[in-house]
């Protein structure tokens, strides 16, 4: 079943523009991890913040966790239109379980 | 970096034909792999956990009868769907946990299938 829940499920900005996504879960996790989808394709793995983690960079990702709230968010900052894609969180207990997704749009 | 493959990329078949989809580790071991599906603008549903050398554990709600996996190898694990139907249309993903790691799946580019 689907454990994460993904907000929101559609995203239209700009280019230049700062994305944020936000995903919710339900049970304890080891791991969050975060994967973009292009149209059509497989999945790319952006990154995994651990439980006991709060926060975590990569190049122009932001990723936080915070297992009291059972949330986590995804910024990416200064949005390019190469950012279109589908981004899906997904908890990791034994397996990888995925959230529902937000469909990003970056206008040129 | 780790590379897991899939083939077909895509297949087109008639309703009641079997079709096999491959996915392969190139450059690791893999003692665990899993299939996923996902429907269109839906997320990826996890359809069954292989281990090398015994048998698949499926999800709830999907026919092992109708969906064979074989995971004979290290390298290799084989998704089945026997006598396919139209509403076994869509994009099937693997993905693959290397021998010794705990958290780290690689995931193939998928397999589009359309039964017509």
């Amino acid at each position: 079943s689907q454990q994460g829940e993904e907000d929101p499920q559609a995203l239209s900005i700009q280019e230049g523009e700062n994305a944020t996504m936000n995903c919710s879960y339900k049970t304890s996790i080891n791991n969050l991890q975060w994967y973009r989808q292009n149209s059509g394709r497989g999945l790319v793995h952006l990154i995994l913040i651990r439980s006991n983690e709060r926060e975590k960079h990569s190049g122009r990702l932001r990723v936080t966790l915070d297992t009291s709230k059972k949330s986590s968010s995804l910024l990416i900052t200064a949005s390019r239109a190469a950012d279109t894609a589908s981004y899906f969180c997904a908890t990791d207990r034994s397996m990888l379980t995925f959230g529902g997704g937000t469909r990003l749009m970056v206008k040129p | 970096g780790a590379v897991v493959s899939q083939h077909p990329s895509w297949v087109i078949c008639k309703s009641g034909t079997s079709v096999k989809i491959e996915c392969r580790s190139l450059d690791f071991q893999a003692t665990t792999m899993f299939w996923y599906r996902q429907f269109p603008k839906q997320s990826l549903m996890l359809m069954a956990t292989s281990n090398e050398g015994s048998k698949a554990t499926y999800e709830q709600g999907v026919e092992k009868d109708k969906f064979l996996i074989n995971h004979a190898s290290l390298t290799l694990s084989t998704l089945t769907v026997t006598s396919a139907h139209p509403e076994d249309s869509s994009f099937y993903i693997c993905s693959a946990r290397a021998q010794g790691s705990y958290n780290e799946q690689f995931f193939g580019p998928g397999t589009r299938l359309t039964v017509l």
